[in-house]
């Protein structure tokens, strides 16, 4: 199996601009999760998604941030407007389940820089 | 609120030497317990979890963890280090529910000296 799939792994972009992240889940998996890794803040879930629908979002910052799943194999994350305070990696996850019995697959991340 | 705590954000240790990555975890409700490892641009791997039964896990790569409810710990630990033991390692809680949402650690970062 390839895992999780993230594209693109390094982003570097100016401040004001549009950043669209992209994750393939691993096939068969049904629950998809959006991670940020920052120093300050650590691990933080943004949002999860169960059968392509999220179920919940309470993580994702500020309405700058949005996600979609439109299908069982795709789900993009998208910042718009990006900021500085934007820079950190992010994850993206999938599991067979939503529980805390199904291992969560991470993908190797995006490095995401706002300058 | 849940809350887990990583003591030391570096630990040095030399080949061959035991591993010991501390965790302390507060819930009002019996927890899982996971270690997941962070190798260096790589996504996190999950080591061992903790959800009922025998307090002590075996995990991956020689790994195990103790599961220690006075105590409010979960500390990991490997007999013997090996250089490619090197990695970021956390620790996480989630609730007895079954939920999806993982509080994890701020990290420790282990390195493993020749």
């Amino acid at each position: 199996d390839a895992g999780v799939i993230q594209s693109p792994r390094h982003e570097v972009t100016e401040m004001g601009q549009e950043v669209t992240l992209r994750c393939k889940p691993i096939s068969g998996h049904n629950s998809l999760f959006w991670y940020r890794q920052t120093m300050m803040r650590g691990l933080e879930l943004l949002i999860y998604f169960n059968n392509n629908v999220p179920i919940d979002d309470s993580g994702m910052p500020e309405d700058r941030f949005s996600a979609k799943m439109p299908n069982a194999s795709f789900s993009t994350l998208k910042i718009q407007p990006s900021e500085p305070r934007d820079s950190a990696v992010y994850f993206c996850a999938s599991s067979l389940g939503g529980g805390v019995t199904y291992e969560q697959y991470f993908g190797p991340g995006t490095r995401l820089t706002v300058t | 609120a849940q809350s887990v705590t990583q003591l030391g954000s570096h630990v040095s240790v030399s080949e061959g030497a035991l591993v010991l990555l501390r965790c302390n975890y507060s819930s009002s409700v019996p927890p899982y317990l996971f270690w997941y490892v962070q190798y260096p641009n790589q996504g996190l791997q999950l080591l061992l979890k903790y959800t009922t039964g025998a307090t002590l896990v075996k995990g991956i790569n020689g790994f195990e963890a103790e599961f220690k409810k006075s105590e409010t710990s979960f500390h990991l630990t490997k007999p013997s280090a090996h250089m490619s033991d090197a990695a970021e390692y956390f620790c996480a809680v989630s609730e007895t529910s079954g939920t999806y949402k993982y509080i994890f650690g701020t990290g420790t970062r282990l390195k493993v000296l020749a």
